[in-house]
């Protein structure tokens, strides 16, 4: 599969903080990303998505930039909360329907 | 909307026996359903794709007659875990995607299966 991967494995940031979760991926033809929010015993849900054309996106409290020079896409959530607790993974999506999902960021936010 | 459920949520079976999980999407009808693996704290590793009427798509490494899927329905995908042993515990989830929307997959919330 492809190599998306995750620069740290664990986060610890103060309630109301911002937050910054990267990721490294390998195929530069990749034609869109997804970060995915899971929490303990759940299945992933998606939190925002950029197109390759796109250097930012932004969401509700949440920005996903994107550096294709460097291969590089990270997820800002700002003002962090308790709820925001999870592990953060990033998919890349080279074509068609087919995900490959990077190693994950497991997020802890202290009140 | 686009949720996906699974059944069970959990279930412990006993080593040798079979286990059927089933993924539904509950309000679309969705071309391809995915299954995969995840063990504690690591990533979600993809096991097989499979689309309705057909055979599914197997990915490296994984058994096909270990790991039987069926795609019978557009809402409805299972897998059937065979003579399980306690290596195949793990946490088992699907996804679907939409025909009009290949590229998002809407997760279920997977599956926890303990094999003692």
């Amino acid at each position: 599969g492809e190599n998306v991967g995750l620069h740290l494995p664990t986060l610890s940031v103060q309630e109301g903080d911002n937050s910054i979760i990267n990721c490294a991926y390998s195929n530069s033809a990749s034609d869109y990303f997804i970060w995915y929010k899971q929490e303990s015993g759940k299945g992933p849900q998606f939190i925002i998505d950029i197109r390759s054309n796109m250097d930012k996106r932004q969401g509700q409290r949440v920005t996903v930039l994107l550096n294709k020079t460097v291969k590089h896409l990270s997820l800002q959530i700002a003002a962090t909360q308790p709820g925001d607790s999870a592990v953060y993974f990033c998919a890349e999506i080279p074509t068609g329907n087919q995900f490959y999902f990077g190693t994950g960021t497991s997020l802890t936010v202290i009140p | 909307g686009a949720v996906v459920s699974q059944h069970p949520s959990r279930v412990i079976c006993k080593s040798g026996t079979s286990v059927k999980i089933e993924c539904r999407s509950l309000d679309f009808q969705a071309t391809t359903m995915f299954w995969y693996r995840q063990f504690p704290k690591k990533s979600l590793m993809l096991m097989a794709t499979s689309n309705e009427g057909s055979k599914a798509t197997y990915e490296q490494g994984v058994e096909k007659d270990k790991f039987l899927i069926n795609h019978a329905s557009l809402t409805l995908s299972t897998l059937t875990v065979t003579s399980a042993h306690p290596e195949d515990s793990s946490f088992y989830i699907c996804s679907a995607t939409k025909p009009d929307r290949p590229y998002e997959q809407y997760f279920g919330p997977g599956t926890r299966l303990t094999v003692t």
